[in-house]
């Protein structure tokens, strides 16, 4: 069992629709990033959190440390939302090893 | 100010060879990280270098090795290439060494054949 997992692994989505993507953890994390991965290949930060709830433009992401897990949200989605949303954890220790998960490929139609 | 770059873009080796990738992180950012990853697969953590030390290492073989220059800037080596390190080898920033957002370059596609 990968030790973050993701949900849903796929999305398809209508112009505007409200869109959630879910990620959960077992390991213990000191911050989780939301990363976003367009084809191609290049990857840009979206979030860092570790608690509570963080908004940028029409994107929040939420964490519950107690639960170990985290939400993203885009509303009113776009079809250049369409990208690879990929939640990774920094371990606890000594560096910022992330351990990733597999990633929700989403595709929002016009 | 420019973003984290990665050189080359793209790469063709055979088996058994080796390869130097480099990266040069955002100025004033000390810590680079470097990851793998495989296509359909996410990102796998290999390296983390501050401050020109190691900071820490995924589950990779001794093949795999990386250091940190005065500069800041980074070298990932790979040594007696195989197939399955085929991958796009990505490369993040970030001004300190843990908890602080990423900045990651566009990657070099390795393709070995």
């Amino acid at each position: 069992k990968n030790e973050v997992e993701q949900s849903p692994q796929n999305l398809t989505a209508q112009e505007g629709e409200f869109i959630t993507i879910n990620c959960s953890y077992s390991v213990g994390i000191s911050a989780l990033h939301w990363l976003q991965q367009h084809p191609g290949g290049g990857i840009v930060s979206l979030f860092m959190l570790s608690s509570g709830k963080k908004k940028h433009g029409r994107l929040i992401a939420t964490i519950n440390i107690q639960e170990k897990h985290s939400s993203l949200h885009i509303t009113a989605s776009h079809p250049r939302d369409s990208a690879v949303y990929i939640c990774a954890g920094t371990s606890q220790g000594g560096s910022e090893k992330l351990v990733f998960g597999k990633g929700t490929k989403l595709t929002v139609n016009p | 100010d420019a973003g984290v770059t990665q050189s080359p873009t793209h790469l063709i080796k055979t088996r058994g060879q080796q390869v130097t990738l480099r990266c040069s992180p955002i100025s004033g950012h000390k810590s680079v990280s470097w990851y793998q990853q495989v296509l359909g697969q996410g990102p796998q953590f290999i390296f983390q270098y501050y401050e020109k030390e190691e900071r820490g290492r995924g589950n990779f073989p001794d093949r795999f090795s990386a250091r940190q220059f005065p500069n800041y800037s980074s070298e990932l080596n790979v040594n007696a290439l195989l197939l399955g390190d085929s991958a796009l080898y990505l490369c993040a920033s970030s001004l300190v060494y843990r908890d602080s957002p990423l900045h990651f370059g566009n990657g070099t596609r390795l393709t070995v054949t």
